[in-house]
């Protein structure tokens, strides 16, 4: 069974679409992520849930709506999607931190979006 | 400048070989470290991570941690093909929520 899994795989679009990606965890975890790696493999923390309320908040566009539904899903939304957009999009879940060292995060398989 | 920089390779090593990985970084609060490999097209997977200073051996991989120097590696010895990867280094601070910083990446290969 997979750990963190991630809907859809491939995303191909078009310039000013809107567009989803979905992620569940069935670790048990608490805490989920969102994260988006450019062509040069950098990995940037965009946004984190603890059980549904948002904890981490990056420089994101706000055409990037995170939705958490419950503390197993962390959805992705895209208003009207532009070029610099195009990446590997990567969920992530960890147990909840509350003070100390941090806990190791578990990543879904990625979803590749190309902006057209 | 970035919070974690890697040398961003390719790194060359024979089949058999030790192969060095080195991470530095910035924030002085940064309490714990991962090492992740990453093969191409392919999720960050955990190799290791280390909240000590010192060494920690999982198997053919040791990770050491210089806090003083703020400075991270990853030894992995009798390298093997398989081993070729990215690899990447991430530091996470206290207090923080789970935020994590990740280096570039240092891409590994292994030449049988």
């Amino acid at each position: 069974d997979t750990a963190v899994s991630q809907t859809p795989k491939y995303l191909v679009t078009q310039m000013g679409n809107d567009k989803s990606i979905k992620c569940e965890q069935n670790l048990g975890h608490d805490t989920m992520y969102w994260y988006k790696q450019d062509s040069k493999k950098f990995l940037k923390i965009m946004f984190s849930y603890n059980n549904k309320e948002l904890i981490i908040n990056e420089t994101v566009p706000n055409r990037f709506s995170p939705k958490s539904p419950d503390k197993a899903h962390l959805n992705l939304h895209i208003n009207s999607l532009e070029l610099g957009d195009s990446a590997v999009y990567f969920c992530a879940s960890s147990q909840e931190v509350q003070r100390g060292p941090q806990e190791t995060q578990y990543f879904g398989p990625g979803t590749r979006l190309l902006v057209l | 400048q970035k919070e974690v920089e890697q040398n961003s390779g390719p790194l060359s090593v024979p089949e058999g070989a030790i192969a060095s990985l080195n991470c530095t970084y910035s924030d002085r609060v940064s309490q714990s470290f991962f090492w992740y490999r990453q093969y191409s097209g392919k999720s960050p997977e955990l190799i290791m991570s280390i909240y000590s200073n010192g060494d920690k051996e999982d198997g053919r991989f040791t990770a050491q941690l210089n806090k003083a120097s703020q400075y991270v590696s990853l030894l992995i010895r009798d390298s093997q093909p398989r081993d070729s990867a990215t690899y990447l280094c991430a530091a996470g601070g206290l207090y923080n929520f789970n935020k994590f910083y990740f280096g570039s990446g240092t891409k590994l290969n292994v030449k049988p």
